[in-house]
């Protein structure tokens, strides 16, 4: 089955920072999400990007199929960022997400 | 709009006992899925269904049934609940076919159980 990883695993940042969180895929793929997952565990949609850009407010995502990866830009960060990020690719007719193992990012005033 | 609807949000059950959890969606979606999420991972897929009266095995399917009752509501059953079923329930749902072009997923609020 098609991989998903993560990079990084583990993020701090200073408010204000910016980051780049990266996902690489094993496979050709026909959906690839960006969630955020707050501290009450909520999943929260990013991205529906299973190619090309998008940008909503201070976050940004790219996804460059042929190469198998996308990037979630986050700007500007803010303690509300804080949380698990995760990337969640699928393909084929039934559309089952692979969820990659996150990337826990804490924003510190 | 409710989007996607899951209950209940919390429940601890003892070894053995059963129970269903129940999802609802409001989109219209033909599919619809259940996820678990243990610590420090990501969701894993249990079931999904295409569409109504139809379901099929995910990654982690054994000690878990479903039903797909109509197009809005996909439950998932517990027969006989163990200590390593302790984890949190996504349900989710999204447009899937040769048609759509989008199918974007959306989960529900999630539900913690703790099996004791």
């Amino acid at each position: 089955g098609i991989q998903v990883e993560q990079s990084p695993p583990d993020l701090i940042l200073q408010e204000g920072a910016n980051s780049t969180l990266r996902c690489n895929f094993s496979d050709s793929v026909n959906n690839l999400q960006w969630f955020h997952q707050n501290p009450w565990g909520q999943l929260i949609n990013l991205f529906y990007i299973p190619s090309g850009t998008k940008q909503n407010g201070r976050l940004s995502a790219t996804t460059v199929a042929t190469e198998r990866y996308s990037l979630l830009y986050i700007s500007s960060s803010q303690t509300t960022d804080s949380g698990v990020y995760f990337c969640a690719v699928g393909r084929g007719a039934t559309n089952k997400l692979i969820f990659g193992t996150g990337t826990l990012l804490a924003v510190q005033p | 709009n409710a989007g996607v609807t899951q209950t209940p949000k919390f429940q601890v059950l003892k070894t053995g006992q059963s129970m269903t959890l129940q999802c609802a969606q409001d989109m219209n979606h033909n599919s619809m899925y259940w996820y678990r999420q243990d610590p420090g991972m990501g969701l894993r897929l249990i079931y999904y269904s295409a569409s109504e009266g139809t379901t099929d095995k995910g990654e982690v399917p054994n000690g878990y049934n479903v039903s797909r009752l109509n197009k809005r509501e996909f439950s998932l059953r517990l027969e006989s609940a163990a200590p390593s079923q302790t984890s949190v329930y996504f349900c989710a749902s999204s447009r899937t076919g040769a048609s759509y072009m989008n199918t974007e997923a959306f989960f529900g609020q999630g539900t913690r159980l703790t099996v004791v």
